[in-house]
């Protein structure tokens, strides 16, 4: 089946540790987004992709990498300078301006 | 102000009655209009998309685009309880970047 799949499903993070949230796509799509969800609030846009190799900032990258190596992939790095980063993390991939198709999300705590 | 604005809720309405949320959003420049709905917990998934100023139907769902106001709405007609969630609006500027609004919650009460 053609999907959207984000790992792991719950994530707790250590002080000062960077972590890592897997994002795969088998949809063929070009375009890949990455968002964050607090509670109550709506989907701030964290970094975004159009192209293999290429990535622009979203509103809220600070702290925050990214790379795009293989179209089918777009992993995304909690770094240590994110000083809150409890939070849901949605991955979605579409075709330029289409409609996006989303993965089951990534919780974020930290110990 | 926000890029993307939604109507403030929680919105409340009878079974069997329309539900009309709204959005706002202020880059001239879009070009694509989405609604997804995000039961709690879960992922959003896909409601409508506009591109055309007018009218869209699908079913029960109408979304209405005016670009020169920078307006776009969703209409829920014959609302179930089932359509209970949050609502969420998003923008697509030509560069792709994507912008979604905060979200209307809509409880549809038996």
């Amino acid at each position: 089946d053609g999907g959207i799949t984000q790992s792991p499903k719950y994530l707790f993070r250590k002080e000062g540790q960077n972590v890592t949230l897997s994002c795969e796509q088998n949809l063929n799509h070009d375009a890949m987004y990455w968002y964050r969800q607090d509670p109550g609030q709506g989907l701030r846009l964290i970094y975004y992709s159009q192209i293999v190799n290429d990535f622009q900032k979203g509103d809220i990258a600070e702290g925050y990498s990214v790379s795009r190596e293989k179209k089918e992939s777009f992993p995304l790095t909690v770094t240590s300078a994110q000083k809150n980063p409890t939070a849901f993390y949605l991955c979605a991939s579409s075709l330029r301006n289409q409609p996006q198709h989303f993965g089951d999300g990534t919780r974020l705590s930290i110990l | 102000q926000k890029e993307v604005e939604q109507n403030s809720g929680p919105l409340s309405v009878p079974e069997g009655a329309i539900a009309s949320l709204n959005c706002t959003y202020s880059d001239r420049g879009s070009q694509s209009f989405f609604w997804y709905r995000q039961y709690s917990g879960k992922s959003p998934e896909l409601i409508m998309f506009i591109y055309s100023n007018g009218d869209k139907e699908d079913g029960r769902f109408t979304a209405q685009l005016n670009k020169a106001s920078q307006y776009v709405s969703l209409l829920i007609r014959d609302s179930q309880p089932s359509d209970s969630a949050t609502y969420l609006c998003a923008v697509n500027t030509n560069a792709g970047k994507s912008t979604f609004g905060d979200g209307t919650t809509l409880t549809v009460k038996p």
